[in-house]
């Protein structure tokens, strides 16, 4: 147990379909982040937020869109994606964006878009 | 951009030693870490060592940094079944705070 929870831990939906990704830690940390993991690739940086703000942006379609309600809580939400969005989703946070910042990783939402 | 390397495939002997390396570019890393993950979990963090030191032992792990040639490994002494998972070796890239990622390490142990 990480500390980070992810809810839910499977979906599967069509590609017209709205849903949600949820996240949350139980660690006081003030920064938290989404991954994609594809197969074979490496992780890739979707979002960050520090502080209930966002600081990261890494040239994600807009069909994802992000949401930090306060600096426990992370969301994803999902509109009219395509198969190729089928992934791993991994949500993480840590203490503070600074350098030694150490990630801790919740067990993510196997997401597969049909 | 940082761009980081390792091998793909890792299977080994119960009780053998494993050797998981890695490559990097930037050599204004500061930070680098170990992360393993089981099937279907997240990732967890095993280990980190900072850009200043060339080795770190932790029980069973040992992790060495050799800054000039830009590679670092993650040794496992007395590898056991419970071992088996992909293993990934992560960058902080330097003056931020992102971690740049390679594609994993998966360790399979034989009994």
């Amino acid at each position: 147990e990480t500390g980070v929870t992810q809810t839910p831990r499977h979906l599967v939906m069509g590609m017209t379909n709205k849903k949600s990704l949820k996240c949350e830690q139980h660690l006081g940390h003030n920064a938290m982040y989404w991954y994609k993991q594809s197969a074979k690739k490496p992780l890739e940086l979707m979002f960050v937020y520090s502080l209930e703000e966002r600081v990261e942006n890494n040239s994600v379609p807009s069909r994802f869109s992000p949401e930090c309600p306060n600096s426990s809580h992370l969301f994803l939400h999902l509109h009219t994606l395509q198969p190729e969005d089928s992934a791993l989703y991994l949500c993480a946070s840590s203490q503070d964006t600074g350098a030694k910042n150490i990630q801790y990783f919740g067990a993510g939402t196997r997401l597969s878009v049909l | 951009g940082e761009d980081v390397e390792q091998s793909l495939f890792l299977s080994v002997r119960e009780g053998d030693s494993s050797v998981i390396n890695c490559t990097y570019t930037d050599s204004s890393s500061t930070y680098l870490y170990w992360y393993k993950q089981e099937p279907g979990a997240g990732l967890q963090l095993l280990t980190y060592i900072f850009s200043n030191m060339d080795m770190k032992q932790d029980q069973r792990l040992t992790v060495l940094l050799n800054k000039k040639d830009k590679h670092l490994s993650l040794r496992i002494a007395d590898t056991q079944t419970g071992d088996s998972a992909i293993y990934f070796c992560a960058v902080k890239e330097g003056g931020t705070y992102k971690y740049i990622f390679g594609t994993g390490t998966r360790l399979k142990v034989l009994a």
